[in-house]
């Protein structure tokens, strides 16, 4: 079965160290997603790609966070510097679609630890 | 801005036992609703999803009903074993159909076996 893969599963770093994550959405799937998921709390969008392009960063921190989808294919994500703030769970999902339409599939995660 | 609310945080239940979870939204045109299942250690996995047009769906022990009216949504499992145990998520649509998600906070369920 297809899956989204995610690497590291696991980081820890120390704060105003660059830290990055990579992932690989589902083979074919146009749209990807980087969510955030802080300990007892549900995900939170933090940048939609269709494609190679940005379809929403709103609520991306773009003086630390930069995401990017050069081929449209894997995406990699970078917090740099990062705080004690962002330790949490980075979730990369993909769908066929815009979710309006279709599945939203999860990876496993980048649980981030931030000292 | 939009927001989704989740009741209870936590819900304990016997085995067997059903178990309810609620959820309202606040945009009205939000029309997608998905549940989502989150094992420790892992990512959300898709259980069950609605859309706006249809007011219930159900797959086997589980159901969800969709109130547009109230905004409410909720998920209804039954006949619950210990394997359910785990943090549910619900999630709708946003209005800039872009096809973005809003999560509810989780609701951890324990199944007593």
């Amino acid at each position: 079965e297809a899956e989204v893969a995610q690497s590291p599963r696991y980081k820890i770093t120390e704060k105003s160290q660059a830290v990055a994550f990579w992932c690989d959405p589902i083979s074919g799937h146009a749209t990807l997603y980087w969510y955030r998921q802080i300990l007892g709390q549900g995900p939170e969008l933090l940048v939609q790609f269709q494609d190679e392009s940005v379809v929403d960063d709103s609520q991306l921190p773009k003086d630390r966070f930069s995401a990017e989808r050069l081929k449209g294919v894997d995406s990699t994500l970078k917090i740099q510097p990062a705080e004690l703030g962002d330790s949490a769970m980075y979730l990369c999902a993909s769908s066929l679609a815009p979710v309006n339409t279709g599945e939203l599939f999860f990876g496993e995660g980048s649980r981030l630890t931030v000292l | 801005g939009e927001n989704v609310e989740q009741h209870p945080s936590t819900l304990s239940v016997q085995e067997g036992d059903s178990a309810v979870i609620k959820c309202t939204y606040s945009d009205s045109a939000s029309n997608y609703f998905p549940w989502y299942k989150q094992e420790l250690g892992k990512g959300p996995q898709l259980i069950i999803d609605i859309r706006s047009n249809v007011g219930e769906k159900k797959d086997q022990r589980i159901a969800v009903t969709l109130n547009k009216t109230a905004k409410h949504f909720s998920l209804h499992i039954t006949e619950t074993q210990p394997e359910d145990s785990a943090v549910y998520f619900c999630a709708a649509s946003g209005s800039s159909n872009t096809g973005k998600l809003i999560f509810g906070q989780g609701t951890t369920l324990q199944v007593k076996p």
